[in-house]
């Protein structure tokens, strides 16, 4: 059975640009969620879908946005990029929102 | 508020010793699921163990074990016998029922070196 999977791995943007992650779920898994991890913050929670609606939000600006598909994949999107946006993008899928989380290789993003 | 504690930051053993990893929790739900991830060198956090907050119950896995303890809000894990393999960073996290569910909140992580 596939994992998760996320794309692209690595990542180059300049400050100011706009980026698209995708996140492609295993399979029958319904909830997708996404988290960004930095040396300073740690793993901090971005949001999570569960059947295409977003279902919980973290503590991040409105710069950072995300959606689900019905096919349960997801996008996040990071508009006027930040060199603080740097960081490993993880995201995680799960059958319903409270079992067990499976985590894709994430998409490690540099600003520059 | 829900909040996961590491106080280890790092942490070096040799082959084939014993470790344990501290993880200290805090929440004000009574239902609620602990967690242990690895994350290997290459990024992708792997999955270890759930449990939830009404199974107090250790569990042993191979070289892993969990003893989780209610009355003293601990979830902590050993890995008996260590190997090079084990190195990793380790994280403990929580997951709470209510408004907060489906988002998990991680401790800082445990850097374990297993030399050989």
């Amino acid at each position: 059975k596939a994992g998760v999977t996320q794309t692209p791995r690595y990542l180059i943007k300049t400050r100011g640009q706009q980026v698209t992650l995708s996140c492609s779920p295993i399979s029958g898994h319904r909830s997708v969620s996404w988290y960004q991890q930095t040396p300073g913050q740690g793993l901090q929670f971005l949001f999570e879908y569960f059947s295409e609606t977003q279902r919980n939000k973290g503590n991040f600006p409105g710069r950072f946005s995300g959606r689900q598909f019905s096919n349960s994949r997801s996008e996040m999107n990071v508009s006027t990029l930040e060199l603080g946006d740097s960081a490993l993008y993880l995201c995680a899928s799960s059958l319903v929102s409270d079992t067990e989380a499976f985590f894709g290789q994430g998409t490690r993003l540099t600003v520059v | 508020a829900q909040k996961v504690t590491q106080a280890q930051t790092e942490i070096s053993v040799v082959e084939k010793e014993d470790v344990t990893l501290d993880c200290v929790y805090e929440t004000r739900d009574t239902t609620y699921y602990l967690f242990w991830y690895k994350q290997p060198p290459s990024g992708e956090l792997v999955f270890l163990i759930r449990r939830n907050s009404f199974d107090e119950q250790n569990e042993i896995s191979g070289r892993y074990s969990w003893n989780f303890q209610k009355s003293t809000s601990s979830f902590n894990f050993t890995i008996t016998a260590s190997q090079v393999v084990d190195s990793a960073v380790y994280f403990c996290a929580l997951n709470g029922r209510g408004s907060t569910l489906g988002r998990l909140y991680f401790g800082r992580g445990t850097q374990l070196t297993v030399w050989p």
